[in-house]
């Protein structure tokens, strides 16, 4: 099957810094990437679709300057937490559909778990 | 987004049936029914999905009621390797749709 592949798996940095998540497609495309946020024992809340060659769509209570999202190519989407802080600290999962193709299925990366001391 | 109600958690012995149970009452006409899973620590993985037909695939069955305002998640032979928090999730058809996921089910098997 597809495969998401998400780069860093795992990250701690200090309260002030900026970190930058990958999030590829290994072996298809994809128009549409989405990016989640899960806190402990939480479900997965929906932050942004992230499309190729255009500005992201960002869901409510979603502050797109702290989270900026970049679709630069069809295998790659990069969310940047800016001017992290501990309230940030999260488990952050990208996902993406094959370009073109309706299967119902999302394919989902391994996730980041993002630590801000 | 309509909304799915799932029980929080269920149990079930290993290599019996399970049924997951979802009710979505506020459905519309053109919403997919979507199954995906998640093991701890790790991202969801796909599991079944269907519009108004039951359907089968290699890793469970999904049965939908003729109003399709509830649907059930099967799964034949519950695996210790199943144990996992189960979402249902109602989502448009089309490759740039959004999932929302809600609580889901967490299903435990106990050996």
């Amino acid at each position: 099957g597809a495969v998401v592949s998400q780069h860093p798996s795992w990250v701690i940095c200090k309260s002030g810094t900026s970190v930058k998540i990958e999030c590829r497609s290994l072996d298809f495309q994809a128009t549409t990437m989405f990016w989640y946020r899960q806190f402990p024992k939480q479900s997965l809340m929906l932050m942004a679709t992230s499309n190729e060659g255009s500005k992201a769509t960002y869901e409510q209570g979603v502050e797109k300057d702290k989270f900026l999202i970049n679709h630069a190519s069809l295998t790659l989407s990069t969310l940047t937490v800016t001017s992290a802080h501990p309230e940030d600290s999260s488990f952050y999962i990208c996902s993406a559909r094959v370009a073109g193709v309706y299967t119902g299925e999302l394919f989902f990366g391994e996730g980041s778990r993002l630590t801000v001391l | 987004d309509a909304k799915t109600t799932q029980p929080n958690s269920m149990e079930s012995n290993e290599e019996e049936p399970v049924h997951l149970p979802c009710n979505h009452s506020t459905i519309s006409g053109t919403d997919y029914i979507h199954w995906y899973r998640q093991l701890p620590s790790q991202g969801p993985e796909y599991v079944i999905h269907g519009l108004t037909s039951n359907v089968n695939n290699r890793m469970a069955s999904l049965a939908i009621a003729e109003d399709r305002k509830s649907s059930t998640l099967i799964l034949h032979r519950a695996t210790l390797r199943d144990a996992a928090v189960y979402y249902c999730i109602l989502g448009l058809g089309g490759a740039t749709n959004k999932l929302i996921f809600g609580t889901g089910t967490l299903l435990a098997v106990q050996p």
